[in-house]
């Protein structure tokens, strides 16, 4: 079965550092990935996604994640962080080969010191 | 941003008591989800639907039901609601194209 890890419930950063939130997978299938942003009191929305194609992917709000295979891992980074970034963030997997469904990792809440 | 309501945003019920929880959608999407979301869970899949009246379980279906009898809506049904079933639930939608999903505002359940 799929799964996600994203290490560290809770990561800090001063404002203007760089982000780096991790995601590693298991998968059986070519994984399809994910990264949605939750705002306090707000649903999940799509920050970006890998299905194919370039590892290195572009996500709205200057996020960019990386598929590295051999590490079987997603990382999401950002240059510098703005104040609005404060957020929880999910790391997602396709659940299987031929679905629409999906695995979540247990998230990332991320703070941004002024 | 994609047209998902959730009703209601909130409610307190007893144990023991049913509970229904409604998605509506405007997209005209295909895919319906409802998720639970529990600290250091992240998001878990209860049920699904890829149709009107076609609907699968998710990894933690024991003690819900679903019905999809029209495009636009998604229940969720608690049958007899236990307080281990307090907890945030999203419903989310998908065209099934892309793998993106979009999700509802969410409804914060507390059972007591």
């Amino acid at each position: 079965a799929q799964s996600v890890t994203q290490l560290g419930s809770h990561v800090s950063v001063s404002e203007g550092a760089l982000v780096l939130l991790r995601c590693n997978y298991s998968s059986s299938v070519p994984p399809y990935l994910f990264w949605y942003v939750q705002y306090p009191n707000q649903g999940l929305q799509l920050l970006l996604k890998y299905t194919t194609g370039a590892t290195l992917v572009k996500g709205i709000n200057g996020f960019e994640a990386e598929f590295k295979k051999s590490e079987t891992s997603f990382h999401l980074t950002k240059p510098s962080a703005h104040m609005s970034d404060a957020a929880e963030y999910f790391c997602a997997v396709r659940a299987d080969n031929y679905g629409q469904n999906f695995v979540f990792g247990p998230g990332t809440r991320l703070s941004v010191l002024p | 941003d994609a047209g998902i309501t959730q009703s209601p945003r909130h409610k307190v019920t007893e144990t023991g008591t049913p509970v229904t929880l409604r998605c509506h959608q405007t997209e005209n999407h295909r895919y319906m989800y409802w998720y639970r979301q529990d600290p250091g869970h992240g998001l878990r899949l209860i049920h699904y639907s890829y149709g009107v009246k076609d609907t699968d379980k998710g990894e933690v279906s024991d003690g819900y039901s679903v019905s999809r009898s029209k495009t636009e809506d998604f229940l969720l049904t608690l049958e007899s609601a236990t307080s281990s079933q307090t907890s945030v639930y999203f419903c989310a939608i998908s065209d099934g194209t892309n793998y993106e999903q979009y999700f509802g505002p969410g409804t914060r359940l507390t059972v007591t």
